[in-house]
């Protein structure tokens, strides 16, 4: 299986802040990296596809960049409602598996 | 837009099957993969296995015996089944689609559903 290793587990920064979050894969995974946030209570929601491609209907302050092994998602201009859990998840092979999340507080 | 639904008992005995449904509406459940995915209370996701419409299906080797998926296209609905719970098995379980032609991106999931194990 491929593990997803996410830093940092948790991150508290202030509304304006630019945050980043990186995903590292045990082994190349391409451009199949995925990134979801997850709300208390809700399902998680796309908000990245293969790496850097942003889901339509997510503000444009999400961004994904990264390839074979290195990736990260950057928020720019942290708002309020960006308080969530996120998790990367790569899509290369079966297993699908998914970082361990980063809790984002403000 | 498609919508999907998991449904099922919340609450299963120690060593029984625990089985789900999850209904697709507003869309085919053919040409895509559907997924199920489990998360225990405060912890993480992980990914119990996925199955297409015309039979293909891949299992997470960690739950693999015991886990069984199945469709009826007739009813735009996919199964899951579980047998020989244990209190490890009590988690919320989604359905998801996974949309393999864009980047096999997980789009859509359903709201969850909470399945406890316990007498």
């Amino acid at each position: 299986d491929i593990q997803m290793t996410q830093s940092p587990s948790s991150l508290s920064a202030s509304v304006g802040d630019r945050v980043t979050i990186t995903c590292r894969a045990s082994q190349s995974i391409s451009n199949y990296l995925n990134w979801y946030q997850q709300k208390p209570g809700k399902a998680p929601k796309l908000l990245i596809y293969v790496a850097s491609n942003l889901q339509s209907g997510v503000p444009s302050r999400f961004s994904g960049s990264g390839s074979g092994t290195d990736f990260t998602l950057t928020i720019t201009s942290l708002q309020p409602e960006d308080v969530a859990t996120y998790y990367c998840q790569q899509s290369y092979s079966t297993p699908r598996t998914f970082g361990q999340g980063t809790m984002l507080e403000i | 837009q498609v919508q999907l639904q998991e449904s099922g008992p919340g609450l299963v005995q120690p060593s029984e099957t625990l089985s789900l449904t999850c209904t697709v509406s507003g869309g085919s459940i053919n040409n895509y993969y559907w997924t199920w995915i489990r998360q225990p209370a405060g912890k993480g996701l992980e990914w119990i296995g996925r199955f297409s419409a015309i039979g293909s299906t891949d299992y997470n080797p960690s739950l693999k015996r015991r886990v069984t998926m199945s469709v009826d296209t007739s009813k735009n609905q996919f199964s899951l089944k579980v047998s020989s719970v244990t209190a490890a098995d009590t988690a919320v379980y989604y359905c998801a689609r996974e949309d393999i032609d864009v980047g096999r991106r997980l789009d859509q999931w359903g709201q969850g559903t909470q399945v406890t194990v316990s007498s």
